[in-house]
């Protein structure tokens, strides 16, 4: 089955605890992001990657980090310097054709502090 | 000036009927175009991509864009209760580079 898996799908922290969010895709895809969602909101790019050992900040990058040690994989650790991380994560991977690209996501990981 | 814009709504159509979701964007660089569904709760999926001017169709749907207006825009035919979801709009700015930049997306709910 091929996809996108992002884990845990419910995440607890407490204040001043690091966490790591898990994506993991198996399409091939070179490229990987890590969006935050908050209630009515749209997604705001943290981080991507568009290629292994390579990652560029996104938006509102402060406060989280990443890497891309693998193709298939792309953590994403929120630090206790973020201060306001209750939100909805969401890691995407996206394929290129022909020049163009389309993004396809996981199912999301909804971070609550505590 | 926002890069990606989408009226947040929330945008109320009879069932039956067309919907009508509007986005326009910033960047005259802009190359590729996505409408995403998001019901709520879950992740966004992709129902339509479009890359040049003129109208798409797929089934209930049509995307068009008009890259001179800068204004990309969903219809959904003889809309559906399952119709009812978060509509969000995104750009890739450049050709060949990768980030998307989403709106904040349009609320839509159909009437039985």
């Amino acid at each position: 089955d091929g996809g996108i898996t992002q884990s845990p799908k419910y995440l607890f922290r407490k204040e001043g605890q690091n966490v790591t969010l898990s994506c993991e895709q198996n399409l091939n895809h070179d490229a990987m992001y890590w969006y935050r969602q908050d209630p009515g909101q749209g997604l705001r790019l943290i981080y991507y990657s568009q290629i292994v050992n390579d990652f560029q900040k996104g938006d509102i990058a402060e406060g989280y980090s990443v890497s891309r040690e693998k193709k298939e994989s792309f953590p994403l650790t929120v630090t206790s310097a973020q201060k306001n991380p209750t939100a909805f994560y969401l890691c995407a991977s996206s394929v290129k054709f022909g020049g163009y690209t389309e993004a396809f996501f996981g199912q999301g990981t909804r971070l609550t502090v505590v | 000036q926002k890069e990606v814009e989408q009226n947040s709504g929330p945008l109320s159509v009879p069932e039956g009927a067309i919907a009508s979701l509007n986005c326009t964007y910033s960047d005259r660089g802009s190359q590729s175009f996505f409408w995403y569904r998001q019901y709520s709760g879950k992740s966004p999926e992709l129902i339509m991509s479009i890359y040049s001017n003129g109208d798409k169709e797929d089934g209930r749907f049509t995307a068009q864009l008009n890259k001179a207006s800068q204004y990309v825009s969903l219809l959904i035919r003889d809309s559906q209760p399952s119709d009812s979801a978060t509509y969000l709009c995104a750009v890739n700015a450049f050709f060949g580079n990768e980030k998307l930049t989403f709106g904040t997306g349009t609320r839509l709910t159909i009437i039985p």
